[in-house]
């Protein structure tokens, strides 16, 4: 079956390093891969998609790529502050554009 | 533009009841998502409504649970006779007809209403 994968493990770095999130997908080659955050008691915010035919995106401080073949999407925080600390969703999107499989999210803990 | 409304933000519910979650999509939307969020896992796909029509239902539960999406009125997700692991973090997003030029609808979130069972 469809397999999206991220460390469940937290992961805290000091304020102003790189945080790198992993993703791995096994059984199926996404078209789409989202990252979203989702802060405690809150519903999840769209960050950024990548397309299978695109290695990098970049919004601002993020940026995420794509290895289709390692399977797995990278997503990085440069320059990163507390604020940033949260849970982050890697996600998959069917072919339709619809249907949103979630990983169960890393937390991120920025110390000061 | 007020963004996709949930409520209620808390329900509890003993054992046997029933809950009605509620589903206002964000202005000039008219697709509806349910997704279920059990404590340390990731959501999970239940449904996919556009106006008075189910499209997509492979994620619910084959019994017990239901979803509308009427042509007036917020889209509701039902559960009768709520057992104790019904309970959750129940997310709904909404998204704009049509794509836009993308194959992809761009969902946006609402706060969740988080089910207690007793």
């Amino acid at each position: 079956s469809q397999k999206i994968e991220q460390n469940s493990e937290a992961l805290n770095i000091q304020e102003g390093k790189t945080a790198t999130l992993t993703c791995n997908y096994t059984n199926y080659s996404p078209a789409y891969l989202q990252w979203y955050r989702q802060d405690p008691g809150r519903g999840p915010v769209f960050l950024l998609l990548i397309r299978e035919n695109e290695k990098e995106k970049r919004k601002e401080r993020l940026k995420v790529t794509f290895d289709t073949t390692l399977k797995q999407s990278l997503f990085h925080i440069t320059a990163s502050q507390p604020a940033d600390s949260a849970t982050y969703l890697c996600a998959h999107l069917n072919t339709g554009g619809f249907k949103t499989i979630f990983g169960a999210g890393t937390r991120l803990f920025v110390k000061a | 533009n007020a963004g996709v409304m949930q409520n209620p933000r808390h329900l509890v519910r003993r054992r046997g009841q029933e809950a009605r979650l509620r589903c206002s999509p964000m202005k000039g939307h008219s697709h509806v998502y349910w997704y279920r969020q059990l404590p340390e896992e990731g959501l999970k796909f239940m449904v996919y409504l556009q106006k008075e029509n189910i499209i997509d239902e492979s994620g619910m539960p084959k019994e017990r649970f239901s979803a509308e999406f009427p042509k007036e009125g917020p889209s509701i997700l039902r559960i009768q006779q709520v057992v104790r692991g019904d309970s959750a973090a129940y997310f709904c997003a909404s998204s704009p007809g049509g794509l836009g030029g993308r194959s992809y609808n761009e969902q946006f979130f609402g706060p969740g209403t988080r089910l207690t069972v007793l």
